[in-house]
């Protein structure tokens, strides 16, 4: 199936620093999500992006759908300890699928 | 209302045995999906539906049926349980249409074949 590429494939910061994560694909993509997998839970939509250059925050997140369409940014500022835990970047590659492709995730740990 | 609540929340299987993990959604969604999760593999999805009584094969099907009688409930069944097998499941839905890809899912079942 498609691949997503996700990097890092796990951070480990101090609290209260900045975090960018990306995903890259060799095909374009029509739609982009991001994702939140807490500990023991299951995944959290944080963020879906429909249009290219589309730049969408969700209080200290935000994501960029990239103008290639086939990358997307995810940027965390002023990390705390709760933003630990996996992000997935998501999407549909562009064809008409309405099944989304998950990346293996980027692991982020916060120390405080 | 509950979401998406997944049943059991752990398992442990012997191999050959069989069993079936229960999905129901609350949220009038049309599509479903059933996905596993095995570390650093990200998430595999195993099959899927787009509606009551229609059923499709992921990336990952060998071993596993899935049923959909109601709109509400997604079954996904293992007939004879292999080690391979062992992972954390995770069931989703999403509406149809232009939010389609929005997924919400469930908590997960953990489930361990010996």
């Amino acid at each position: 199936g498609q691949q997503l590429n996700q990097s890092p494939q796990s951070m480990f910061i101090q609290e209260g620093e900045d975090v960018s994560m990306n995903c890259t694909s060799s095909s374009i993509f029509n739609t982009w999500l991001w994702y939140k997998q807490d500990p023991g839970e299951g995944p959290v939509l944080l963020i879906a992006l429909y249009k290219a250059g589309e730049l969408t925050s969700n209080g200290r997140l935000t994501a960029q759908f990239g103008i290639t369409r086939k990358d997307s940014f995810l940027n965390i500022s002023a990390s705390i300890p709760s933003d630990v835990g996996i992000y997935f970047c998501a999407g549909p590659p562009s064809g008409g699928s309405y099944i989304p492709t998950f990346g293996r995730g980027t692991s982020l740990i916060v120390h405080p | 209302n509950a979401g998406v609540t997944q049943t059991p929340k752990f398992r442990v299987l012997k191999t050959g045995q069989s069993m079936t993990l229960l999905c129901a959604q609350d949220m009038n969604h049309e599509y479903m999906y059933w996905y596993r999760q095995d570390p650093g593999m990200g998430l595999r999805l195993i099959h899927y539906s787009v509606g009551e009584g229609t059923t499709a094969k992921g990336e990952v099907p060998d071993g596993y049926n899935v049923s959909r009688l109601k709109k509400q409930n997604f079954l996904l069944g293992l007939e004879s349980a292999a080690p391979s097998q062992t992972s954390v499941y995770f069931c989703a839905s999403s509406y149809s249409g232009t939010s389609t890809y929005e997924q919400y899912f469930g908590p997960g079942t953990r489930l361990t074949v010996t």
